[in-house]
């Protein structure tokens, strides 16, 4: 088990679906993230947010559309996705962006696009 | 430009000692981590490197030369359970953005 919860673990969804991936974190950290997996590749960063704002994007087509409600919640609205959009999408979260403190991962949602 | 290089794919067997290598060239270095991740988990913390030389850990330790650009992490007393993918990433704060880059991971298969 982790210390940031991750919800759904599995998502299969169409392309014309709507649905929201979220991640929760009561460890205090002011960082968290979202990875994009693919089998046998490492974590590719997607967004960053530091105290509740967007820090990073990393050039993230707006199909993926990140929200931080407050600064235990990250989601992840996901809206006509793509095939290739298929991978495990990890959140993690540190105790802030600009420290060299570790990442905690979630387990990751394992997303599936028909 | 960035760019960490580990090997893909490494064996050894179990009570055995492993090293992993990884190279990087970033235009802001300011640390090193490893993960270790095993197949359909999320990856856990193993070890941080900002300053040169050795950090011991239990069985694993890592390594850091900064003015070589190379790191890398000691796996000794091999047990099965160390079979997994495991990640050199690097804090990058020379670009735009202060953010960790992945190298692609160095998959190690114990066998008994």
């Amino acid at each position: 088990d982790t210390e940031v919860t991750q919800t759904p673990k599995h998502l299969v969804m169409g392309m014309t679906n709507k649905k929201s991936l979220k991640c929760e974190q009561h460890m205090g950290h002011r960082a968290m993230y979202w990875y994009k997996q693919k089998a046998k590749k490492p974590p590719e960063l997607m967004f960053v947010y530091s105290y509740e704002k967007l820090s990073i994007n990393e050039s993230v087509p707006s199909r993926f559309s990140p929200e931080c409600p407050n600064s235990s919640l990250l989601n992840l609205h996901l809206h006509a996705l793509q095939p290739e959009d298929s991978a495990l999408y990890l959140c993690a979260s540190s105790q802030q962006q600009a420290l060299n403190q570790p990442q905690h991962f979630g387990d990751g949602t394992r997303l599936s696009i028909l | 430009g960035q760019n960490i290089d580990q090997p893909t794919e490494m064996t050894a067997t179990e009570g055995a000692i492993v090293q992993i290598n990884c190279t990087y060239q970033t235009s802001g270095f300011n640390g090193l981590f490893w993960y270790q991740q095993h197949a359909g988990e999320a990856p856990t913390f193993l070890s941080y490197n900002v300053l040169d030389g050795l950090e011991e850990k239990g069985r694993f330790s890592s390594f850091l030369s900064r003015s070589k650009g190379y790191s890398y992490l000691l796996l000794k007393e091999l047990q099965m359970k160390d079979s997994a993918s495991y990640l050199c990433a690097v804090r990058d704060v020379g670009g735009r953005d202060d953010k960790i880059i992945f190298g692609k991971g160095t998959r190690l298969h114990i066998l008994p």
